[in-house]
Formats: C-alpha cells, structure tokens, sequence
C-alpha cells in the first residue's frame, strides 16, 4: 500500500519556468492538500479539495494553481516559478472532510523545489 | 485571524527531564487541535488529538481554552523523542488544517 506518492522528489527550475508537482493517494480519500514547509515558517496551506472537481484556497495560493479531475490525483501547478516558490512541498491527504471524523492527515514524503 | 504559535524553534533537554513543547491558537469557532511528529527521514505523522484524550509514547497534552494553549507534554524524555513537532488547528467551519512553525526537540543524553 503506497499511500501517498509525490514526484518529483527533487527539482531546480530557472526563474519563469512552469512544472507540476504530482500527487497521487491510492486511499480512496476524499480530501487532499498541498503546504509549502519553510524554515521559521512551518507548515503553510497552499490549496485543497474536498474531492473530485472541488477545490478552494488556502493561506498562501498565490503563484500555485490545481485541478481534481479524479479522486487519487491533486498536481500541484506553478505556472511561472519564482525564487520565494524555493521550499519542501507536501501532500497529504485525509478520510472525510479535512479527516472530518479523526483530524488525521496523512503525508506524502515531500518534494524539494529550488528555483533559481 | 486564524493562527497557531509555537514560540519555541528549538527545545534542548536532557533524557529522563521533563518536556513541554507550547501551543497557542486564536480561532473564534470551536478549535479541534492536534499534535504532528516528523522524526528524521520518516514522514509527517499524527501524534495525538485533543478529542481523543489519549496518551501516546507517554505524551499528553491538555486543551485549555481559557487560555487559548494546547500545550504537549511528558514527564520523562527519551532520546527517540527527537524530532520536530508542529500543533495544528481544524477549523470547524472550513475543511482547513493549519500548522504552527514547529519546534524541533532534541534531547540529549
């Protein structure tokens, strides 16, 4: 059981450039999101959905687009990377609404992005 | 606004002292909070909720509302407790978890 797979697990883009960060859970869960975890910052929400064809804004969406076509999958889209875009990016996916019965979330093991 | 603080970046003890980790939040619905562990090369993961009232690897941590913390606790450390800890916050009226910025625990022999 994969649970949560993200891909790629390292990438260096050039000012401007566009790529999607993958994210695919094979848990039938409803729920899924990106953060960006910094140093000093922690955890920050980027976007999520509640399932397929819904998604919503976090704390920090600007720069970053996503789509929920299917159930398993939630890519991650930066159209035009910037320098602060530089970070480790986490899917994590949760039963329910946001884990709406337990709170759990679980992640995937993170992607590293320097964009330069 | 909504947010999560944990003041401490870095919690240094010695094994078998005492640890606890702080947590404070500002949400004007009625909070549903959690505690994370990522310890080295491993993911993310949960280690306790607040609903459940459980103890978990001997850590505790207790709601005070009052005093807007959830702080986490343990009476004796272990050096496998190294890691970095970040509290979260549910919101009960958005489908949103949001993270403070950890702190990283190292404890030491």
């Amino acid at each position: 059981n994969a649970g949560v797979t993200q891909t790629p697990k390292f990438q260096v883009l050039k000012t401007g450039q566009s790529m999607t960060l993958q994210c695919a859970q094979d848990m039938n869960h409803e729920y899924m999101s990106w953060y960006r975890q910094d140093p000093g910052m922690g955890l920050r929400l980027i976007h999520y959905s509640v399932g397929a064809g819904i998604t919503d804004q976090g704390e920090v969406p600007n720069g970053y687009n996503v789509s929920r076509s299917t159930t398993e999958d939630f890519p991650l889209r930066l159209l035009s990377a910037a320098p602060s875009q530089t970070s480790v990016y986490f899917c994590a996916s949760s039963k329910g609404v946001a884990g709406a019965r337990t709170g759990e979330l679980f992640f995937g093991e993170g992607s590293r992005l320097t964009v330069l | 606004a909504q947010r999560v603080t944990q003041p401490e970046k870095l919690l240094s003890v010695f094994k078998g002292a005492p640890v606890e980790l702080k947590c404070n939040y500002s949400y004007s619905g009625s909070p549903e909070l959690f505690w994370y562990v990522q310890y080295s090369r491993q993911r993310l993961q949960l280690l306790l909720r607040h609903i459940s009232r459980e103890s978990i690897k001997g850590f505790t941590a207790d709601l005070n509302k009052g005093e807007t913390s959830f702080h986490l606790k343990k009476p004796f450390a272990q050096e496998e407790d190294s890691a970095m800890y970040y509290c979260a916050l549910k919101y009960s009226s958005a489908s949103k978890i949001i993270f403070g910025s950890g702190t990283r625990l190292s404890i030491r022999p």
